[in-house]
């Protein structure tokens, strides 16, 4: 496709229970960013991946919180043992030039 | 660490108004980029402009353009013409150099746009 695509677009779960959201970035986008939107709060930014470079892990709230990115595209976050204030939009986004951020839909997630 | 502070938690226009959005940041880098994003109940963040801070002239893109007061670290969005497709959550960002040397953008808290007919 031709955007940044994300799924689920909605995920409810239990909590306790471990959750994976999915973000495939623009062909040919070299960073992924994720970021977190609670409840009439702005964009929390979570970790960056560039190319092959170690992660910028530096916005994760807990470790509870996992990222990979595989073969420089497609990335997974993960929620472990999630909590119900873990309740948010979870956005993606990639560039390829850096400050032209290309965004997702976002998945939802709603921990019971 | 740098802030982006948006004072209007709402904001309200007439179809065919005019309305302008206040941002306002802290950052202390010298080169830097300023955007606004609006965010449709589709929840996709759209792109509306971009302002690159060594540049003096203010952006602007079709019915959008941008106030940008550097000194005062200010950043407004104007709308003219206002229509009902503009009404979103607008928010105003900045990049900040993280500590890898990348760009990461940080976000104020949003503005939400009501455009009534």
């Amino acid at each position: 496709g031709a955007g940044v695509s994300q799924s689920p677009s909605n995920k409810v779960t239990e909590k306790g229970k471990d959750v994976e959201l999915r973000c495939d970035p623009i062909s040919g986008h070299t960073a992924l960013y994720w970021y977190r939107q609670s409840l009439g709060q702005g964009l929390e930014f979570l970790i960056y991946f560039q190319g092959n470079s170690a992660p910028d892990k530096s916005g994760l709230p807990s470790d509870r919180f996992s990222a990979e990115r595989t073969g420089g595209s497609v990335s997974t976050l993960t929620i472990q043992r999630t909590q119900q204030e873990d309740s948010a939009v979870y956005l993606c986004a990639s560039s390829f030039l850096g400050e032209k951020l290309f965004f997702g839909s976002g998945t939802q997630l709603s921990v019971l | 660490a740098q802030t982006v502070t948006q004072s209007q938690p709402e904001m309200s226009v007439q179809e065919a108004e005019t309305v302008t959005l206040s941002c306002t940041y802290d950052t202390s880098e010298s080169d830097y980029y300023l955007f606004w994003y609006k965010q449709p109940p589709s929840r996709q963040m759209i792109l509306v402009i971009r302002q690159e801070a060594y540049k003096q002239q203010n952006a602007t893109e079709n019915r959008f353009s941008v106030n940008f007061q550097k000194a005062a670290k200010s950043f407004s969005l104007k709308i003219s013409d206002s229509q009902l497709g503009d009404a979103a959550m607008y928010f105003c960002a900045s990049t900040e150099v993280a500590s890898g040397g990348y760009n990461k953008l940080i976000f104020g808290a949003g503005t939400r746009l009501a455009v009534h007919p």
